[in-house]
């Protein structure tokens, strides 16, 4: 069975330190995706990024970055120099069925200080 | 902004009574997905619909139902509400042709409260 792990349920930084957020799964399958996603206090999920079980390359997208390794099934997020609008809950999840029965792990909610 | 849309917002309900939430997905997307938020936790995947038809569903009972019109605007249909339904209802939507990009397009949520 499918199932997503985020230790981490509370993180409290200071505006301009560096955050890393860890996620841990577990899948039968070879064929898996696994994603972040951002969640604000309005509510609606923001995809943040996308990672299918072939392509174990790391991603850098300006202030974020992604870390996948498959040899310790972990997916972890890492913001650098963070900010205040990056206080949100970030959900890491894992789907075997792209696009369908996606399940994600319990959040972990990043508090940015000024 | 998705161009998602969820209605209503919030509501309150009594055990027992039932209660319909309404999605309207992001043009050019034909698929919907619906996922459970209880407090605290992250999303459950209900079902998603396509060609208004169910398309795979999660681990709820039978009284948690769903539609899917022609224009792909969706309903979630909860019968014989219970206090654990107390949660934020979360609509997706995406492309069935994008279906292995994984990308989900989320609303804002109906929050519903089970008294």
């Amino acid at each position: 069975a499918q199932k997503v792990t985020q230790a981490q349920t509370e993180i409290s930084v200071v505006e301009k330190e560096d955050v890393t957020l860890d996620c841990v799964y577990e899948t039968r399958d070879t064929t898996y995706y696994l994603f972040w996603y951002k969640q604000p206090p309005s509510g609606e999920l923001v995809f943040l990024i996308r990672r299918n079980s072939f392509d174990e390359q790391n991603e850098i997208s300006g202030r974020y970055s992604w870390n996948f390794q498959k040899s310790t099934s972990s997916f972890n997020f890492t913001i650098t120099a963070s900010q205040v609008v990056d206080s949100a809950v970030y959900f890491c999840a894992l789907s075997e069925k792209p696009s369908n029965d996606m399940r994600f792990g319990a959040g972990t909610r990043l508090t940015v200080k000024p | 902004e998705t161009g998602v849309t969820q209605s209503p917002t919030h509501l309150i309900k009594t055990r027992g009574q039932q209660v319909t939430l309404r999605c309207s997905s992001q043009s050019g997307h034909n698929t919907v997905s619906w996922y459970q938020q209880a407090l605290g936790q992250g999303p459950q995947f209900i079902f998603q619909y396509y060609r208004e038809e169910e398309n795979g569903r999660g681990n709820f009972p039978p009284r948690f139902s769903g539609l899917q019109f022609p224009n792909y605007s969706s309903e979630l249909n909860v019968n014989a509400l219970e206090l654990d339904d107390s949660a934020l209802y979360l609509c997706a939507s995406s492309r069935r042709e994008d279906a292995f990009t994984g990308e989900l397009f989320f609303g804002e949520g109906s929050r519903l409260t089970v008294l």
